[in-house]
Formats: C-alpha cells, structure tokens, sequence
C-alpha cells in the first residue's frame, strides 16, 4: 500500500487529453512538500518529467503539465502520443511513520 | 554527464546479505546539497525507497526496511554502498540508485540491476 494514491491505470486515444491523479495527506502533499512525476518506458528506469509540482526538465514537451492543490496533484498530458505509453509515478517528501521519501503506487498509461 | 551505475550479485539465496554499489560520475557527493539514493521496484510493482545518504554523511532510512539497511559512501571513489541483511524472496526487485539535491527531485536514475532471491 502506497503512501501516495495513484490510479492503477488511464487510457486515451491519440490526441486527447488524460489526467492522472495523486493524493497524498497532511504528513505529505498536505504538509508543504513538492511533488514530482516520474514517466517509466517499459523496460527501462523511471525518468523526470515533472519537478517541484509543475517545472518540466529540459527536453520534456510542453504536452506535460503538472499542478499541486491542498493534499492532492496531477498529472496532465494532452495531445497524447502513441510513445506516451508508460507507467508514470509521483513523488514526495513525508513527516509520518511512513518514511522520508514516498512514492505512488504507479498509473499504467495505455493509449488506445 | 550525470551517470549512476549499479552493480552487484544478480542472485542471493534467501538470508544472506546483499551488498550493492553505485558507481558515480557527473557530480560530487561532497558538494553541499547532493543526495544518493537507494529505490526498489519488484517486477510489475510501484517504486519503493529505501535509503539516502546526502553530502554531509547524514543517512535516512525506509522505516520499514531501518532494521535490515546500511547505506555509505566512499566521495573518493564516487560511490555509494547499500547493504540489505537477511534477504527474502520478496525482497526480489531491480534496484535503481539515483541522486538529486536534498529534499527534491531525483534527477538521474542508474539503469538499475535485477535482484532475485532465491535457494
């Protein structure tokens, strides 16, 4: 069980929009911390695509955005590519017994 | 370049120790700020953290895994070493180690290094 709750899955076809979801609490998101999206290509090692709740990393297209509000974030990708195809996690930092560093529990992006 | 690398056994038998190394080069560990971690992914499963160690020698571990972790670094050699006592099957995972700056993003992931346990 994740700390951070994810979607286990979204789909969309070519060119539409998805939103995939990240809910945290007051020891976590709640509590002041960024949160950050990981894309993870089959098969390979997660990879940044979103920093500090909405900063893309050099190289990242424009068709990803991210946002931050009270406990929650999202995840946003528009025009969507056939190579979006992937699993994507969000990141945080939290206070509680749970840990330092948290993770969801990942969302398998399928374009249909 | 940032790159990270990991390296160790890819097969442990059930309660022996795991040593793995990262092998860095891009940054140094002893530049204020800069963290190294250790994250876990079983196959099909979400990412787990496990352990950091950051500039200053400080190290935090998962609470669930603190009993059964040791995280170090060796800042001449650029790398840091994680070990896990008391392995189990479950424990079964690709380990990635990757690095950023303190309480932010990770930046660099290794390629990570496929860990099985079993007998």
């Amino acid at each position: 069980q994740s700390v951070l709750t994810q979607p286990p899955s979204v789909s969309g076809a070519p060119g539409q929009r998805v939103t995939i979801s990240c809910t945290g609490s007051s020891s976590n998101i709640g509590a002041g911390y960024d949160v950050h999206w990981y894309q993870q290509l089959p098969g390979t090692a997660p990879k940044l695509l979103i920093y500090a709740n909405s900063n893309r990393p050099s190289g990242v297209p424009d068709r990803f955005s991210g946002s931050k509000s009270g406990t929650s974030a999202s995840l946003a990708i528009t025009g969507l590519q056939a190579e979006d195809e992937a699993d994507y996690f969000c990141q945080s930092y939290d206070t509680s017994l749970s840990g330092y560093v948290v993770f969801g529990g990942g969302t398998k992006l399928t374009v249909l | 370049q940032v790159t990270l690398r990991e390296s160790g056994p890819a097969l442990v038998k059930p309660t022996q120790t795991l040593t793995l190394t990262c092998t860095f080069s891009g940054f140094s560990l002893s530049t204020s700020g800069m963290c190294v971690s250790w994250i876990r992914q079983p196959p099909g499963k979400a990412l787990e953290w496990l352990a950091l160690i950051d500039w200053d020698d400080d190290k935090y571990y998962s609470k669930s895994l603190k009993t059964r972790l040791t995280i170090s670094k060796d800042t001449s050699k650029n790398q840091v070493v994680l070990t896990m006592t008391n392995m189990d099957p479950v424990d079964t995972a690709t380990y990635y180690c990757a690095t950023g700056n303190w309480g932010s993003q990770f930046d660099y992931w290794g390629q990570g290094t496929l860990v099985t346990v079993s007998s």
